[in-house]
């Protein structure tokens, strides 16, 4: 049974970095698939932060890329979101997801997330 | 890239079937087959109930059903029970850099 599991601070301030960490198990990154992030701010809708194949190709959120960092150990089975110069808008629910994909005469279509962590809270104050 | 359009909220009765849409253009749900539907909790992380636009995952009830007509994406549940009370998302992939767009969610209450 693949589960996921994301870990790391509830309280980050101002200007500094976000960091996650996405632990898999059940499944090896290493098998396939891409591995992807979203946040959910309090009380509204899902937003897409970007995703990672286990040969380090990313595919992320232009709105966020300028300060988006998504890494994959795979000996540890792992994947890894790096968010800078964190606002108080980027405080949500932070959620790691597997991500069902097809690649295409050189395109990359994500198709739809089917395994989520329970996701983690991330509070952006000083 | 704006959010798929979806209604706020829809309700039913149990035992009703209730549809809700998802409008999107023809750059994501018109243009390609990968629309996407999940069902939220209070509290919980999104479940996925339909992929590419008709497919269930194993473990889904047969009571879950997706469709798609031109740039509108529908995901259909007969049969309403009470546990189908949730918010529920749509998503689909775009041509535009985003990549990958979501619903505005809609809040699903069965009366």
């Amino acid at each position: 049974q693949v589960q996921l599991q994301e870990s790391g601070p509830g309280l980050v301030k101002p200007s500094e970095t976000l960091s996650l960490t996405c632990a898999v198990s059940g499944y090896s990154i290493n098998s396939g698939y891409y591995w992807g992030w979203i946040r959910q701010p309090p009380g509204k809708g899902l937003e897409w932060i970007g995703s990672i194949h286990h040969s380090g190709s990313t595919y992320y959120n232009p709105s966020l890329k300028s300060r988006v960092t998504i890494s994959v150990d795979t000996s540890k089975n792992q994947f890894s979101l790096k968010l800078s110069y964190v606002t108080a808008a980027d405080t949500a629910v932070y959620y790691c997801a597997r991500a069902g994909y097809y690649y295409g005469s050189g395109t990359y279509y994500g198709r739809y997330l089917d395994y989520w962590g329970q996701g983690t809270l991330v509070t952006v104050s000083s | 890239q704006s959010a798929l359009t979806q209604p706020a909220s829809v309700s039913g009765s149990p035992g009703q079937s209730i549809t809700i849409s998802c409008t999107g253009t023809s750059s994501d749900v018109g243009g390609y087959d990968y629309v996407s539907w999940y069902q939220q909790h209070p509290g919980k992380a999104p479940k996925l109930m339909i992929y590419d636009v008709s497919n269930r995952p194993s473990g889904v009830s047969n009571r879950f059903s997706g469709s798609k007509s031109g740039n509108t994406a529908s995901l259909t549940i007969s049969g309403l029970q009470a546990e189908d009370e949730a918010d529920y998302y749509c998503s689909s992939y775009t041509s535009s850099s985003t990549l990958t767009v979501f619903g505005e969610g809609t809040k699903l209450t069965v009366l």
